[in-house]
């Protein structure tokens, strides 16, 4: 799977929107691009994914850039309960295949 | 519909014992997973299950064994703790490859080696 690069830690204030990036350069053209948070001590929360068109739910919207070498996930009003780790993640979407972790980066949002 | 529940929640475990955590899902996933997660790392895959009767090894499985005797179950064994196992351990859940829907996680059990 590729490795994706976020940065440690973003701040942003309370009903404005958090957009945080994530680069995956090396990503191969079958796999897709997975968003993941974790609320204090909890286990993580699905958010969103997408393969290369931008996707949108009631958590959250996912751009990712014609390339696919990077995306951006956003928060259209976060919240103080926003506050977590974000997670990006590449993954093959193939059998025996498992979603792979690494530091993430730490949201807080304040009022 | 529980989701995918851990027991115990929490352990204290003298080095050289052994131990057993249980993950359930009531969601008929045929994907089951366990991660550690140790003081501000990230979740490290330890083993995962892809069908009933099927295990295979991920990132970390050194010191653990897992069986997948029940498709709602996965068990993760410790024989002989040690302090490195001390973390919290999280186990999720997930549909087959090419589903729209992500993992479920459980939310962990803190377990502390003394």
């Amino acid at each position: 799977d590729a490795k994706t690069t976020q940065p440690p830690s973003m701040d942003c204030a309370e009903g404005r929107a958090a957009n945080l990036p994530c680069n995956h350069s090396t990503i191969s053209g079958n796999e897709y691009v997975y968003w993941y948070r974790q609320i204090h001590s909890q286990g993580p929360q699905y958010i969103i994914h997408g393969l290369k068109n931008n996707e949108t739910n009631e958590m959250a919207s996912l751009i990712i850039t014609e390339d696919r070498k990077s995306s951006t996930l956003i928060l259209p009003h976060a919240t103080l309960r926003d506050t977590a780790v974000y997670y990006c993640i590449v993954r093959v979407q193939q059998a025996g295949t498992a979603l792979i972790f690494g530091k993430g980066t730490t949201l807080s949002v304040s009022s | 519909n529980a989701g995918v529940t851990q027991t115990p929640k929490f352990r204290v475990l003298k080095t050289g014992q052994s131990m057993t955590l249980l993950c359930a899902q009531d969601m008929n996933h045929e994907y089951m997973y366990w991660y550690r997660q140790d003081p501000g790392m990230g979740l490290r895959l330890i083993h995962y299950s892809v069908g009933e009767g099927t295990t295979a090894k991920g990132e970390v499985p050194d010191g653990y064994n897992v069986s997948r005797l029940k498709k709602q179950n996965f068990l993760l064994g410790l024989e002989s703790a040690a302090p490195s196992q001390t973390s919290v351990y999280f186990c999720a859940s997930s549909y087959p490859v090419g589903s729209n829907y992500g993992y479920t996680f459980g939310s962990g059990t803190r377990l502390t080696v003394v």
